[in-house]
C-alpha cells in the first residue's frame, strides 16, 4: 500500500528557517512534490523532485533521498504569509499517473 | 492564461439528491484528476481522466460515483442520492498534454459539497 507520513503541525517565528519532513512507502517511485494550500484554497505547486538532492528556488529548497525514502521541504526568512498547509505527494508510476497525498502540515508563522 | 475553473464553488444538497461538480481545465490541458479531501485529511485521488476517456477510476466509490470527460465541455463528477459522508471539499486538477518530466498537476479552487 502506500503511505505518506508528515507531522500534522509546526510553529515558526517570522524571519526564520523551517524543514518539513516527509517519509514515504510506495510500491514504487517516479517523483516527489511539494504543494502549499492555503485555508480554503487551491493547492499551488511548490517543487519536484526525481533524482537525489536538493533543488532550491528561492526562499524555497526540497531535498529527495530515495534509498531512505525522504524529502523534506526547506522554508527561509519566514513571512507571515507563508502560513498554510504544506502537501507531500508522491507518483508512484511515470508519466500522467496519479499523485498520493500525505495530510499535509500546517505551519503558522508567528510574528 | 485562466487556471482551472470549477464550479460551483459552494453546494449544498439534501440527502438523496443528485449533485454535479463541473471542472474546465486550463487550456491547453487535456488531463484532468478528481480528488476528495475531507476534513483534517489528505486529498484522495478518485478519478483520471482524459477527453472521452476514463484512464484510471481505482480511487472512485464503486456505487453512486460517476465521472466524464465529454469531446466539448467541462469534466462532470455526479454524485447520485448523495449522504452525509460526502460533505467534502473536491478537488480538480489538470497537467498540459506535453509536460517534460514533472506532469505536475494543476488544482482548481475546489467544490466544498455539503450535505444537509
Amino acid at each position: 500500500g502506500q503511505n505518506i507520513d508528515q507531522p500534522t503541525e509546526m510553529t515558526a517565528t517570522e524571519g526564520a528557517i523551517v524543514q518539513i519532513n516527509c517519509t514515504y512507502q510506495t510500491s514504487g517511485f517516479n517523483g516527489l512534490f511539494w504543494y502549499q494550500q492555503h485555508a480554503g484554497e487551491a493547492p499551488t505547486f511548490l517543487s519536484y523532485n526525481v533524482l537525489d538532492g536538493l533543488e532550491e528556488k528561492g526562499r524555497f529548497s526540497s531535498f529527495l533521498s530515495r534509498s531512505k525514502g525522504y524529502s523534506y521541504l526547506l522554508l527561509k526568512e519566514l513571512q507571515m504569509k507563508d502560513s498554510a498547509s504544506y502537501l507531500c505527494a508522491v507518483r508512484d508510476r511515470g508519466g500522467y499517473s496519479t499523485l498520493t497525498f500525505g495530510k499535509g502540515t500546517m505551519l503558522l508563522v508567528s510574528p | 492564461n485562466a487556471g482551472v475553473m470549477q464550479n460551483p464553488r459552494h453546494l449544498v444538497r439534501r440527502r438523496g439528491q443528485e449533485a454535479r461538480l463541473r471542472c474546465s481545465p486550463m487550456k491547453g490541458h487535456s488531463h484532468v484528476y478528481w480528488y476528495r479531501q475531507l476534513p483534517e485529511e489528505g486529498l484522495k485521488f478518485m478519478v483520471y481522466l482524459q477527453k472521452e476517456n476514463i484512464i484510471d477510476e481505482s480511487g472512485m466509490p464503486k456505487e453512486r460515483f460517476s465521472a466524464e470527460f465529454p469531446k466539448e465541455g467541462p469534466s462532470i463528477l455526479r454524485i447520485q442520492q448523495v449522504v452525509r459522508g460526502d460533505s467534502a471539499a473536491y478537488f480538480c486538477a489538470s497537467s498540459p498534454r506535453t509536460s517534460g518530466s514533472s506532469y505536475e498537476q494543476y488544482f482548481g479552487p475546489g467544490t466544498r459539497l455539503t450535505v444537509t
